[in-house]
């Protein structure tokens, strides 16, 4: 089993739907989490840090489930430039050590 | 501008011929990490580093070497390159550790080794 799984896609949709990933991990002692988006073949850029109660900015919320062991993002009101790889990230130990798990990604495409 | 520098962009070389991608960031981060990304596979970290001098393994580090002698870089360093590291290459820093810290890439070393 991958340390890190996310379903790779890609989900199409049309623009003003919602869409929502699921990635799970599987270190249950996992602190720390974030998903980061990747348009084709450039650098990561940090999208949102998930807390444990869930956060929200603008028309994207995370939820981390811990007794499930996963991690969600919610994309409402799709836009175009919403296409994109969304990287699934966590730590990869108890401690706050410099030891990331990337997910593999899933991709994103917002239809007109 | 506050960024992570990557030298070079593309590189092209030869099996077993010694080659080093610079890592670079003007941030004054702690933190600095690599990674390699291949299709099917995500990033996989292969080294990070926690502080000056400080260097752990990531997932893949075999074949693979790196440094932190003074803060500001981060040097991948290939001894003997082989086809299976033809990958894309990112480095990322961070202000200190992991936490919930914002991880900046830079823009990527595309590697063909032949």
């Amino acid at each position: 089993r991958k340390e890190v799984e996310q379903d790779p896609g890609p989900f199409n949709v049309p623009e003003g739907a919602t869409v929502a990933f699921n990635c799970t991990y599987s270190n249950s002692a996992s602190q720390s989490f974030f998903w980061y988006r990747q348009d084709c073949r450039k650098e990561p850029k940090l999208l949102m840090s998930v807390y444990s109660s869930g956060n929200e900015d603008g028309r994207f919320t995370a939820q981390l489930n811990r007794a499930s062991q996963y991690i969600s993002l919610l994309i409402r009101d799709s836009k175009l430039s919403d296409s994109a790889t969304y990287l699934c990230v966590v730590n990869g130990d108890s401690s706050n050590t410099g030891k990331l798990i990337f997910g593999q990604g899933t991709t994103l495409q917002v239809k007109p | 501008e506050a960024q992570v520098t990557q030298n070079p962009r593309y590189l092209i070389t030869v099996t077993g011929k010694k080659l080093t991608v610079t890592c670079s960031q003007n941030m004054n981060h702690e933190y600095m990490s690599w990674y390699r990304q291949d299709p099917g596979l995500g990033l996989r970290q292969i080294y990070y580093s926690m502080n000056v001098e400080v260097t752990d393994k990531g997932d893949v580090p075999e074949g693979y070497k790196v440094s932190r002698k003074e803060k500001r870089n981060f040097p991948l360093i290939l001894e003997s390159p082989s086809p299976n590291q033809t990958s894309l290459y990112f480095c990322a820093s961070s202000l200190a550790g992991i936490g919930n810290e914002k991880l900046f890439f830079g823009s990527g070393t595309q590697l063909s080794v032949l």
